[in-house]
């Protein structure tokens, strides 16, 4: 089973930032916090990773809380192109059974 | 730099006929994982494996369905004898493995498979 809690739905304006929460309160202290997401009908698509400290690339800023219980994904200034479910994972340590359990995730409504 | 390569995207079977779906992992990668997923619901885990091993098949149905990833070509995901149940898409993902890697999945674009 996933690990993770998100809302199922979310709404955000074209231009503003997106902040998708993602709880994760059983969480143990080496698993990872990944985002993906899925644009309609294609293949899901990496985003973002960290563990403790907050990371940001050129697609968006992951925000981990001081206990790790929760994290908030932000896309800094969305796009219409943006419209797609984002799945948050807890993802095992490298040395262990590896495989990606994927829960029902946020599905993103940008609006012009 | 090729991504995740899966063929045919489109795979059209009548009821009782076989699918065989392809997945080639990145250059590099020695560690392919499957997913299904049903029309408007979310990706279910299959099957994980090494080149010539099985990781973990705990989301493979108990019949019908096998999975390989020789030691040449690509991994196959094979459905004996599909029922209209079985139409869904399926996706690949690789990534490097190995003991500390953590390298994110990278995922296939898909095969969206028909049963009539």
């Amino acid at each position: 089973d996933a690990k993770t809690t998100q809302p199922p739905s979310m709404d955000c304006a074209e231009g503003r930032a997106a902040n998708l929460p993602c709880n994760h309160s059983t969480i143990s202290g080496n698993e990872y916090v990944y985002w993906y997401r899925q644009i309609h009908s294609q293949g899901p698509q990496y985003i973002i990773h960290g563990l403790k400290n907050n990371e940001t690339n050129e697609m968006a800023s992951l925000i981990i809380t001081e206990d790790r219980k929760s994290s908030t994904l932000i896309l800094p200034h969305a796009t219409l192109r943006d419209t797609a479910v984002y799945y948050c994972i807890v993802r095992p340590p490298p040395n262990r059974d590896d495989k990606i359990i994927f829960g029902k995730g946020t599905r993103l409504h940008i609006l012009p | 730099n090729a991504g995740v390569m899966q063929n045919p995207r489109h795979l059209v079977r009548r009821r009782g006929q076989e699918a065989r779906l392809r997945c080639s992992p990145m250059k590099g990668h020695s560690h392919v994982y499957w997913y299904r997923q049903l029309p408007e619901e979310g990706l279910k885990f299959m099957v994980y494996l090494q080149k010539e091993n099985i990781i973990d098949e705990s989301g493979m149905p108990k019949e019908r369905f096998s999975a390989e990833f020789p030691k040449e070509g690509p991994s196959i995901l094979r459905i004996q004898q599909v029922v209209r149940g079985d139409s869904a898409a399926y996706f690949c993902a690789s990534s490097p493995g190995g003991l500390g890697n953590n390298s994110p999945l990278h995922f296939g674009n898909g095969t969206r498979l028909t049963v009539t």
